[in-house]
């Protein structure tokens, strides 16, 4: 059956270190994938794309990587802060036009 | 959220009465999405659009239709309201395909059937 999987439900860190979230997929073939973060009571908000060909995208803080062979997606978080702390989402397109796929999502608290 | 409202916010109906949330945007956005959120399941799509009058079907349509008769606005109707459709559901907006767009969502409407 199709799976994706985000590590754990929950992760903590200091402030400060570098935050790493999986996310893993179990029979799909996606082209593409997206990550999202959501705070309580609120919708998700987009962060960013990365497309099969590209192994690895960033974004100020974060740094997003893609690895088709290993069904995986890194996402990270440097430097981290207080209010880095939400759900963070991987959604996968997995083919043509078709809408997005999401995985459960990963709770992120880093603390002071 | 800039650009697109859900409306009702919150809701409280009873069990077999027909229920309609409404979403609306202004970002003139071709696709739009509807989607519900529960404890130990995440996102799931229910209906999306890919302009007006054309839908189709996600992972958990059945007990919901939708339509849209004008590219603002994306209507979801539960025909016969049921306690396993209490749930969370977000309306998304998207200016092109999911493969080169992210995903602009509402602030959700909190349904609860009772």
């Amino acid at each position: 059956s199709q799976k994706i999987e985000q590590n754990s439900e929950a992760l903590n860190i200091q402030e400060g270190k570098t935050a790493t979230l999986t996310c893993n997929y179990t029979n799909y073939s996606p082209a593409y994938l997206q990550w999202y973060r959501q705070d309580p009571g609120r919708g998700p908000v987009f962060l960013l794309l990365i497309r099969e060909n590209e192994k690895e995208k960033r974004k100020e803080r974060l740094k997003v990587t893609f690895d088709t062979t290993l069904k995986q997606s890194l996402f990270h978080i440097t430097a981290s802060q207080p209010a880095d702390s939400a759900t963070y989402l991987c959604a996968l397109v997995n083919s043509g036009n078709t809408p997005l796929v999401f995985g459960k999502g990963t709770r992120l608290s880093v603390i002071a | 959220d800039a650009g697109i409202t859900q409306s009702p916010r919150h809701k409280v109906t009873e069990t077999g009465t027909p229920v309609t949330l409404r979403c609306h945007q202004t970002e003139n956005h071709r696709y739009m999405y509807w989607y519900r959120q529960d404890p130990g399941h995440g996102l799931r799509l229910i209906h999306y659009s890919y302009g007006v009058k054309d839908t189709d079907k996600g992972e958990v349509s059945d007990g919901y239709s939708v339509s849209r008769s004008k590219t603002e606005d994306f209507l979801l109707t539960l025909e016969s309201a049921t306690s396993s459709q209490t749930s969370v559901y977000f309306c998304a907006i998207s200016d092109g395909t999911s493969a080169n767009y992210g995903y602009t969502f509402g602030s959700g409407t909190r349904l609860t059937v009772v």
